[in-house]
């Protein structure tokens, strides 16, 4: 089955630190997202981004299909941006909302 | 516009008990999908419901069911539990077909001693 591979695992950073979070996958794919679980375990939505680059505030995504990866940038980051990051891929032609989730990576800003 | 809405979101049962877990989508969604997410195996697709049709399962034991109905709710079952059926039980939405944006409800919370 598809793959999703996630690095770093764990991530510790100084508040204002830039970072970069990336997400491999081994097949095409037709939805990825990227998610922030919160400390309740609600996982909120950052990028619906199967394609191309978006950005939002101090966040931005940018997914290379062709290629078969993903990345997530956060800039000055701040503590409340600790948590685990997902990033979750659907199979090209699945059309049943099935998510294929990696590992996450482990946030941690220490203020 | 609510979110999806999950109920309970803590829940206590002892091993051969079953429990009974409901999503409510956001509205106007039509597909509603169920996670597990563990420690150890991390978040893995349990199905998806369509239109009250199940189009997909994932790699669980037929002690885990679920059903859609006609106004996009969906429940989900587990029977006969045991202490490794102890997660989070996560439900999303998606206005399309099964494809596009998925939404996640703040989920349910089982604890099987």
């Amino acid at each position: 089955g598809i793959q999703v591979e996630q690095s770093p695992p764990d991530l510790i950073l100084q508040e204002g630190a830039n970072s970069t979070l990336r997400c491999n996958f081994s097949d095409s794919v037709n939805n990825l997202q990227w998610f922030h679980q919160n400390p309740w375990g609600q996982l909120i939505n950052l990028f619906y981004i199967p394609s191309g680059t978006k950005q939002n505030g101090r966040l931005s995504a940018t997914t290379v299909a062709t290629e078969r990866y993903s990345l997530l940038y956060i800039s000055s980051s701040q503590t409340t941006d600790s948590g685990v990051y997902f990033c979750a891929v659907e199979l090209l032609r699945s059309n049943t909302g099935k998510l294929i989730f990696g590992q996450g990576t482990t946030l941690q800003v220490k203020p | 516009k609510a979110g999806v809405t999950q109920t309970p979101r803590y829940l206590i049962k002892t091993r051969g008990q079953q429990v009974t877990l409901s999503c409510s989508p956001i509205s106007g969604h039509r597909s509603v999908s169920w996670y597990q997410q563990t420690p150890g195996q991390g978040l893995q697709f349990l199905f998806e419901y369509f239109s009250e049709t199940q189009r997909n399962k994932g790699n669980f034991p037929g002690r885990f069911s679920g059903r859609q109905f006609s106004n996009s709710r969906s429940e989900m079952n587990v029977s006969t539990l045991e202490l490794g059926d102890s997660a989070l039980y996560l439900c999303a939405s998606s206005l399309q077909d099964g494809t596009g944006e998925l939404f996640f409800g703040e989920g349910s919370r089982l604890t099987v001693l």
